[in-house]
């Protein structure tokens, strides 16, 4: 099956650095991916979607220059936390579209973000 | 934009018994309908989907109901176990985007 890897699974920043979520598609090409916010007891939020060779689109009230999404190649997406503040620690989560006609998502296990 | 809504925010069902989780659509472009378990600090994992020409799909112990013209469906789970015991999210994806908007969850609690 499709499997999507994430890392790092867990970082602690200090307030104001910036921090780097990868996303990868081990077994598979993903030309499109997409990234969730997930607080503690809370819904999978969309954020944006990742577009292989192209800009990512986001989600309406997501900040596009604090969270900076980049889709090099087409088993590769990264997220950019830039200039972390404490209200930004959360779970985020990537996923990517199966393969041929299936539109199941598959999950990468997430990164929990703390920053301090 | 789609938005669903999930209820009930919590479940409790003895062993052995049904549980059933429901969700509403608003935008009825939205063509699939997939379901998914997360376990505590764990990814969601894909439980069973359906596809708007369809009206029901079961799989085992699970299955899922969709109304297009209410707007809602359903999963039902029978003979519950305590590994059932997760959150579960409904979800919709807009017909022409592989975007999925998530409906706020249903924490179910199997009690042996």
């Amino acid at each position: 099956g499709a499997v999507v890897s994430q890392h790092p699974s867990w970082v602690i920043c200090k307030s104001g650095t910036s921090v780097k979520i990868e996303c990868r598609s081990l077994d598979f090409q993903a030309t499109t991916m997409f990234w969730y916010r997930q607080f503690p007891k809370q819904s999978l939020m969309l954020m944006a979607t990742s577009n292989e060779g192209s800009k990512a689109t986001y989600e309406q009230g997501v900040e596009k220059d604090k969270f900076l999404i980049n889709h090099a190649s087409l088993t590769l997406s990264t997220l950019t936390v830039t200039s972390a503040h404490p209200e930004d620690s959360s779970f985020y989560i990537c996923s990517a579209p199966g393969q041929g006609s299936s539109v199941a998502q598959y999950f990468g296990p997430g990164t929990r973000l703390t920053v301090l | 934009g789609e938005n669903v809504e999930q209820h009930p925010s919590t479940l409790s069902v003895q062993e052995g018994d049904s549980a059933v989780i429901k969700c509403t659509y608003s935008d009825s472009a939205s063509n699939y309908f997939p379901w998914y378990k997360q376990e505590l600090g764990k990814r969601p994992q894909l439980i069973i989907d359906i596809r708007s020409n369809v009206g029901e799909k079961k799989d085992q112990r699970i299955a899922v109901t969709l109304n297009k013209t209410a707007k809602h469906f359903s999963l039902h789970i029978t003979e519950t176990q305590p590994e059932d015991s997760a959150v579960y999210f409904c979800a919709a994806s807009p017909s022409g985007t592989y975007k999925y908007i998530f409906g706020t969850g249903t924490r179910l609690k199997v009690l042996a």
